[in-house]
């Protein structure tokens, strides 16, 4: 069971461009959503992460909005750079779960110089 | 990678064969996790622990087992490996609930 849907599974983006990752999630109990970057050949590391109690996020370049409501998040990279290739997953998590995280499927992401 | 070594960083076994994979940490962290990313599913948890000796089933553990006697080292290990098992397997760790996970550089299995 999949709680966590993200989307595009995939995308490329001129750089400069603004690169958009949607994710949506079911579980309404879920109060703390991060975002991990993933290298080839390397471990996710996290990017950044937002708590319900604000409907958007931003360090540089990166920018999480949350939408409560509609229990979707998304990731906003903007002025992309072809360092920002990348693979994307966003997650999910609640108190009673812990650290245990729920990720979405990953979004591949192609910058083009 | 935050202090964590995963060994080995490629295995190839055959069906049947029982495997170990190991996760060593030097950051003293309390949570420590084993997940496997395949294509289109993302990382999916098989196990974790919150202390030595203390460990729960994530949603995928089904052939899988663990074990963690001391703080900086956690085992995974496949009893009886299967084709299906073939995948990517990180290792992370935390120090708190709902704290930042730090992975570390995966381990490569292939399962004929």
């Amino acid at each position: 069971q999949q709680q966590v849907k993200q989307s595009p599974q995939s995308l490329i983006v001129q750089k400069g461009g603004i690169s958009i990752i949607n994710c949506a999630y079911e579980n309404t109990a879920f109060d703390y959503f991060p975002w991990y970057q993933q290298f080839p050949g390397k471990g996710p590391a996290l990017l950044i992460a937002i708590r319900p109690d604000v409907s958007e996020k931003k360090e540089g370049r990166f920018t999480i909005s949350f939408n409560k409501s509609a229990k979707q998040f998304s990731l906003h990279i903007m002025d992309s750079q072809p360092g920002d290739s990348a693979t994307y997953f966003c997650a999910a998590s609640s108190e009673t779960s812990g650290s245990r995280l729920t990720f979405g499927e990953g979004t591949q992401l192609t910058v083009n110089p | 990678d935050a202090g964590i070594t995963q060994s080995p960083r490629h295995k190839v076994t055959e069906t049947g064969t029982p495997v170990t994979l190991r996760c060593h940490q030097t950051e003293n962290h309390r949570y420590m996790y084993w997940y496997r990313q395949d294509p289109g599913h993302g990382l999916r948890l098989i196990h974790y622990s919150y202390g030595v000796k203390d460990t729960d089933k994530g949603e995928v553990s089904d052939g899988y087992s663990v074990s963690r006697s001391k703080t900086e080292d956690f085992l995974l290990t496949l009893e009886s490996a299967t084709s299906s098992q073939t995948s990517v397997y990180f290792c992370a760790i935390s120090g708190a609930l709902n704290e930042k996970l730090f992975f570390g550089s995966g381990t490569q299995l292939s399962v004929l």
